[in-house]
């Protein structure tokens, strides 16, 4: 299992407003970048598996980009809603065993 | 309809006892996993099967005990519970297979949890 860090550990954010936040793993042995979206009282739902270094995707107001080199990957909120409010979790896939060894997230609350 | 169910969802049970967290996906999935929050709210993983074969087993205690009766069904049994059993338990699964020799883990999706509290 590898150390996979999550910062901030927590944020709050008006609504409106755009937020980003960070996690880094060792860039070693690097097969994929996992982020979850877990709200609270649901099941962690995935959001993108980033494989590639320079990887960006998109998902409606959320986008992500992964730097495997440096190993970092940064999520982004663009036009924070409350609907946004939730534990956004990283996971690094290693190339050695496939585990996942996940981060212990990023909580976002949006406030009206 | 739910993808990854689990039951039950709590479980308050005490230390000694034998208890088992049933797991079931209908999304035609070949692997699936157990995973357990820690008390720092890290998920770690500690069981993977493919097509009812084990492919991945975590430093765990052997009083936990996982039995897949077919693909879609993962379970999970533990003996003599212990105090420092307590976390939530988190059932997964992937359509792809996650060790080194067949591939990679793809997206995981995931139950909603099985809390258990050991008194």
């Amino acid at each position: 299992i590898l150390n996979v860090e999550q910062s901030p550990q927590s944020l709050h954010v008006q609504e409106g407003d755009s937020t980003n936040f960070t996690c880094s793993f060792p860039s070693s042995n690097f097969y994929a970048l996992h982020w979850y979206r877990w709200e609270t009282a649901k099941s962690p739902e995935a959001l993108f598996v980033m494989t590639l270094n320079g990887d960006e995707k998109k998902k409606g107001r959320i986008s992500a980009t992964l730097n495997t080199k440096e190993g970092y990957s940064y999520l982004y909120i663009k036009g924070s809603q409350p609907e946004d409010s939730a534990t956004y979790l990283c996971a690094l896939e290693s190339s050695n065993d496939y585990k996942l060894s996940f981060g212990a997230g990023t909580t976002v609350t949006v406030r009206a | 309809d739910t993808a990854v169910s689990q039951t039950p969802k709590y479980l308050v049970t005490q230390m000694g006892n034998d208890k088992s967290i049933k797991c079931e996906q209908n999304l035609g999935h070949d692997t699936m996993y157990w995973y357990k929050q820690d008390s720092k709210k890290f998920l770690k993983i500690m069981f993977s099967y493919n097509n009812k074969e084990l492919i991945i087993n975590e430093t765990v205690p052997n009083r936990f005990s996982p039995k897949s009766p077919d693909k879609a069904h993962l379970n999970l049994h533990i003996n003599s519970l212990e105090l420092g059993d307590s976390a939530v338990y988190f059932c997964a699964s992937s359509p792809v297979v996650g060790t080194s020799v067949r591939g990679y883990t793809g997206e995981l999706f995931f139950g909603e949890g099985s809390r258990l509290t050991v008194l």
